[in-house]
């Protein structure tokens, strides 16, 4: 039973616009949720996180959204990069927890 | 900092063969953990540890081990490969509780035949 998903397995771009990426999850508990990034040949690297007591978070050209009662949250890349092309991860973690539950992965092709 | 090393970056095994996965950090992080990733699929947490003598099971312990002796070290073990263990193997590390993000190795591709 997957507790975090990701229903869209890649998504296509052109450079400069907006890239939207979701992730829906099942579990009330989970209070903090990341996005990790990850090209081939290497592991995910961190992108951005936000706390279940915020509703956005913003860094640079990444903003995540999370909307608690429809438990469904998004990134949001504007504007898209052809080096924004990777395999994003949407992941949280219960209250108090340390244990990260990953969804399946977005794979991102932004097009020069 | 190195931040988190793996070895070897790829293995082929047979069946019933065994191997040690290497996993090494230099953050002086506590909490360490071992996921597998099949195609298609998201992470899967097979062992963790959240400090030096200390491991537990994850999701998918079965066809695993696992072994803590120092901060830094944190090996994952297959006794009897099996082609259902083919896959890529992340291993993670973390400060501690709260909202820390994890840092990943580049990955140990294995396959089984």
């Amino acid at each position: 039973d997957q507790q975090v998903k990701q229903n869209s397995p890649s998504l296509s771009v052109q450079e400069g616009r907006i890239s939207i990426l979701n992730c829906d999850y099942t579990n009330s508990m989970f209070d903090y949720f990341l996005w990790y990034k990850k090209y081939p040949a290497e592991g995910p690297t961190f992108l951005i996180s936000i706390s279940s007591i915020k509703d956005k978070n913003e860094d640079g050209r990444f903003t995540v959204f999370l909307n608690k009662s429809a438990k469904h949250l998004s990134l949001h890349i504007v504007p898209s990069q052809p080096g924004d092309s990777a395999v994003y991860f949407c992941a949280a973690r219960y209250t108090g927890g340390f244990k990260t539950i990953f969804g399946a992965g977005t794979r991102l092709f932004v097009k020069a | 900092n190195a931040g988190v090393t793996q070895t070897p970056k790829f293995r082929i095994l047979k069946i019933g063969q065994s191997m040690t996965l290497q996993c090494t950090q230099d953050m002086n992080h506590n909490y360490m953990y071992w996921y597998r990733q099949d195609p298609g699929m998201g992470l899967k947490l097979i062992y963790y540890s959240v400090g030096a003598g200390i491991t537990d099971k994850g999701e998918v312990p079965n066809g695993y081990n696992v072994s803590r002796s120092t901060t830094e070290d944190f090996p994952l073990r297959l006794e009897l490969a099996a082609p259902s263990q083919t896959s890529v193997y992340f291993c993670a590390s973390h400060l501690g509780q709260g909202v820390s993000e994890q840092f990943f190795g580049p990955g140990t591709r294995l396959t089984v035949l």
